[in-house]
């Protein structure tokens, strides 16, 4: 049971280039999360999702866009990458309050 | 958004020590929860607290609700190196359901 995968791990991008980071749960959750963590502010929540279908803005969602196409996926997008993308991303899913996190993707933009 | 108040934001102790962190509110929270997250992985649940009042163990560890519902502390008994790492409480804002997440509290346990 692998619970809450996030690909990639790690990765570099350059400002102004694009990628999507992707998210997949084993456990049928229906509530799926993007959050970053960065030095001294906690987690912050990007988007969500409640349902297949469904997407909804979280407390810092400028600059990304996100599908759940299925209900086991959750992608979060980067259309233009800034330098203040810097940060560690982590995923989450649940029933409800309780989430199970990811490992975080750490991504650097130069 | 709702945020919450985490403290401290840091400490050093000794092996062998006890530890005391603590959360809180503006608002009233119907749920807390714990995590602990160790270096380079994500943060994994330690304890959940559905009632005010509630003293709940695992382990070394015990957290408790607070009667307001507007805080919650977590202790940690005779600290072991493997304790080192960040701690944040967490809670589900009323009506929402995102989890709303202190700042976190980074333990270090000097040997």
């Amino acid at each position: 049971n692998a619970g809450v995968t996030q690909t990639p791990k790690f990765r570099v991008l350059k400002t102004g280039q694009s990628m999507t980071l992707l998210c997949a749960q084993d456990m049928n959750h229906e509530y799926m999360y993007w959050y970053r963590q960065d030095p001294g502010m906690g987690l912050r929540l990007i988007h969500y999702s409640v349902g297949e279908g469904t997407t909804a803005k979280g407390e810092v969602p400028d600059g990304y866009n996100v599908s759940r196409l299925k209900k086991q996926n959750f992608l979060l997008g980067l259309e233009s990458a800034a330098p203040s993308q810097t940060s560690v991303y982590f995923c989450a899913s649940s029933y409800g309050a309780p989430l199970h996190f990811g490992n975080g993707t750490r991504l650097t933009v130069t | 958004g709702q945020q919450l108040n985490q403290s401290p934001q840091s400490m050093f102790i000794q092996e062998g020590e006890d530890v005391s962190m603590n959360c809180t509110s503006s608002s009233i929270f119907n749920t807390w929860l714990w995590y602990k997250q160790d270096p380079g992985e994500g943060p994994v649940l330690l304890i959940a607290l559905y009632k005010a009042g509630e003293l709940t163990s695992n382990g070394r560890l015990t957290a408790q609700f607070g009667i307001t519902r507007k805080d919650s502390f977590l202790n940690i008994s005779a600290s072991i190196p493997s304790d080192v790492g960040i701690y944040f409480c967490a809670g589900p804002e009323p009506g929402n359901t995102p989890l709303v997440f202190g700042k976190g509290t980074r333990l270090s346990v000097i040997a």
